[in-house]
């Protein structure tokens, strides 16, 4: 996967417990992406960082927050879970330069009971 | 704001049919425009890519041309295999100098196809 790892590739928890998952790359890229993947809906663009430290809301930011400490780490974070937020969650990165390519990892199924 | 259209499927062929998924889509600048294939269990990956008009992206067969007329970027390929069985995503950025706001996805098409 191009140097993108996620972590936990699977998680089931409960209604109103935290969670974060992990996006780590070894591609030294700038920009990297939080995106969830729900039926019927495609793909949803949560949060996205444009360098360390630096980073904006999305089309479903709602309920999510995102830290990016390094530049090879991108964290998303839910406080309280809710079982609307079960979904399958890809991180992408890309460089600024040209068209704007993204390169996903293999994604992390969360499930809230 | 940016919006991407395609047909959801699921699309079903025999092999060596003819495929098309259509795809079209609106946006304020002058898009790139990108086709993503997702396989069962995996991630998504970049199948082909156009970054302005009239230009044509191609890889593994399928092919796509970048139609500003029609705002359109149909993909095809001209004899299907079971292994093209997969999710395929299209997808635009309207930030011709490598902007951070990632992509706009369509909703996917499903596409199986029968032995």
């Amino acid at each position: 996967d191009a140097g993108i790892t996620q972590s936990p590739r699977h998680k089931v928890t409960e209604t109103g417990t935290p969670v974060t998952l992990r996006c780590h790359q070894t591609e030294n890229h700038r920009y990297m992406y939080w995106y969830r993947q729900d039926p019927g809906h495609g793909l949803r663009l949560i949060h996205y960082s444009y360098g360390v430290k630096d980073t904006d809301k999305g089309e479903v930011s709602d309920g999510y927050s995102v830290s990016r400490s390094k530049t090879e780490d991108f964290l998303l974070t839910l406080e309280s879970a809710t079982s609307s937020q079960t979904s399958v969650y890809f991180c992408a990165i890309s460089e600024p330069r040209g068209a704007n390519v993204l390169t996903f990892g293999a994604g992390s199924r969360l499930t809230v009971l | 704001g940016n919006s991407v259209t395609q047909m959801e499927g699921p699309v079903t062929l025999s092999e060596e049919a003819f495929l098309t998924i259509n795809c079209t889509y609106t946006a304020t600048g002058y898009p790139s425009l990108f086709w993503y294939v997702q396989y069962p269990g995996e991630g998504l990956q970049l199948l082909l890519k156009a970054t302005k008009a009239d230009d044509k992206g191609s890889n593994k067969g399928f092919e796509a041309t970048y139609r500003k007329e029609t705002t359109s970027f149909h993909l095809e390929k001209g004899s299907v295999q079971v292994s093209d069985s997969a999710v395929y995503f299209c997808a635009l950025s309207d930030s011709s100098e490598g902007g951070a706001d990632g992509l706009t996805f369509g909703k996917g098409t499903h596409l199986i196809i029968q032995p």
